[in-house]
């Protein structure tokens, strides 16, 4: 069991480039999750999905669009990065109805 | 106002000793009260979690909810060098609701 698994580790991005960060998780949960991380400001959640074929905003939308490719891989994308999305990136899913969320190792992104 | 408040420290204290960590929040309708571990460049994971007002003790570990000052605690024992990380509350209504709420963390070193 791997758990959660994100691809890349790291990442730089130059101002307008596009990106997909990967997410995928084999524990055959309903609930995923993006959040990022930033210093001062904690866990914010970007997006998550309910289920397969769902999506909803969190906290902090602006900028990111998902995917809920299955039932074990959602996907962040960044149309157009900007130096502000530079953060650490994580992905956590859970049982429907249960506690507790897993994460991921993160995604460390650099826009510049 | 956030709704979750949280001291980020950074917070450093000598092996052996208690340490307190805290969280106000603004919700009344949080129930559940978990706590998060997050090691340096990893994900976080899940701790402890408490239901309503009350104590709960996990070993060295021991979570504590005042509903009424809207107050959340971590007790720490005998505090070891291996529980040098980031600590995370995140209260919820309910275990339906898919947003969770982190607080920002507060970063504790335990001093050999």
């Amino acid at each position: 069991n791997a758990g959660v698994t994100q691809t890349p580790k790291f990442q730089v991005l130059k101002t307008g480039q596009s990106m997909t960060l990967q997410c995928a998780q084999d524990m055959n949960h309903n609930s995923m999750y993006w959040y990022r991380q930033d210093p001062g400001m904690g866990l914010r959640l970007i997006y998550y999905s309910a289920s397969e074929g769902t999506t909803d905003k969190g906290e902090v939308p602006n900028g990111y669009n998902v995917s809920r490719l299955n039932k074990r891989e959602f996907s962040l994308r960044l149309e157009s990065a900007a130096p502000s999305q530079t953060s650490v990136y994580f992905c956590a899913s859970r049982v429907t109805g249960v506690y507790e969320q897993y994460f991921g190792p993160g995604t460390r992104l650099t826009v510049t | 106002q956030k709704e979750v408040e949280q001291d980020p420290g950074p917070l450093s204290v000598p092996e052996g000793a208690i340490v307190s960590l805290n969280c106000t929040y603004s919700n009344s309708a949080f129930q559940y009260f978990m706590w998060y571990r997050q090691y340096s460049r990893k994900g976080p994971e899940l701790l402890m979690y408490t239901y309503s007002s009350g104590n709960k003790e996990d070993g060295r570990f021991t979570a504590q909810v005042d509903k009424s000052s809207k107050y959340i605690s971590l007790f720490i024992r005998d505090s070891q060098p291996s529980d040098s990380a980031t600590y995370l509350c995140a209260p919820i209504s309910n275990f339906g609701n898919e947003k969770l709420t982190f607080g920002t963390g507060t970063r504790l070193t335990i001093i050999p």
